[in-house]
């Protein structure tokens, strides 16, 4: 598509329940990146994918989160046993670069806003 | 451990005033700076970038200044108009790194 589509835009759900945030990247970027802003604060690292490089997870807060990229393309973001500090809005972003020499502009989606009540 | 630090996190000027968004950084390893904007409800969009060997950027109206000995960016809007009222945010990138380093951004308001 013509940017990164994530879905869904808004998710409310309970205490305890499991979440899956998707994330459509620009077509042909090989990086792919998962950041969250919480209220006030600024953009928070979780996760970076480069091709079929191992991804580097050093930003998950715990093991309640994993993410996935399937095919080099969809990446899906899972949160267990959500907790109120998890509302958050989630956003995605892609690049053409990752690593490699440049500025690596990273292209955002809208984000997904959850609310953990 | 904030490896980018936006210390203001608010400014107000005038319409076709300068406005001056700053950013400070610790990691001297850091070679390229961005900032993005961002909209209510719009993930962020690019806006300018700088490389670690160059001192200055400039875009239109946009123009990014890098200080490395004092480890140091700002951002400058020259004239500024109301629709550039959004959240600023400074990033970094690390050398060998992929991802970024954001601060936790800067609201402007440009009022008329």
């Amino acid at each position: 598509g013509a940017g990164v589509s994530q879905s869904p835009s808004n998710k409310v759900t309970e205490k305890g329940k499991d979440v899956e945030l998707r994330c459509d990247p620009i077509s042909g970027h090989t990086a792919l990146y998962w950041y969250r802003q919480s209220l006030g604060q600024g953009l928070e690292f979780l996760i970076y994918f480069q091709g079929n490089s191992a991804p580097d997870k050093s930003g998950l807060p715990s093991d309640r989160f994993s993410a996935e990229r399937t095919g080099g393309s969809v990446s899906t973001l899972t949160i267990q046993r959500t907790q109120q500090e998890d509302s958050a809005v989630y956003l995605c972003a892609s690049s053409a670069r990752g690593s490699s020499s440049g500025a690596n502009v990273l292209t955002f989606g809208a984000g997904s806003r959850l609310t953990v009540l | 451990d904030q490896q980018v630090k936006q210390n203001s996190p608010s400014l107000s000027v005038q319409e076709g005033r300068i406005s001056i968004l700053n950013c400070d950084y610790t990691n001297s390893m850091f070679d390229y700076f961005l900032w993005y904007k961002k909209y209510p409800a719009e993930g962020p969009t690019f806006l300018i970038s700088i490389s670690s060997i160059k001192d200055k950027n400039e875009d239109g109206r946009f123009t990014v200044f890098l200080n490395k000995s004092a480890k140091h960016l700002s951002l400058h809007i020259v004239p500024s108009q109301p629709g550039d009222s959004a959240v600023y945010f400074c990033a970094a990138r690390g050398s060998t790194l992929g991802r970024l380093y954001f601060g936790r951004g800067t609201q402007l308001t440009v009022w008329p």
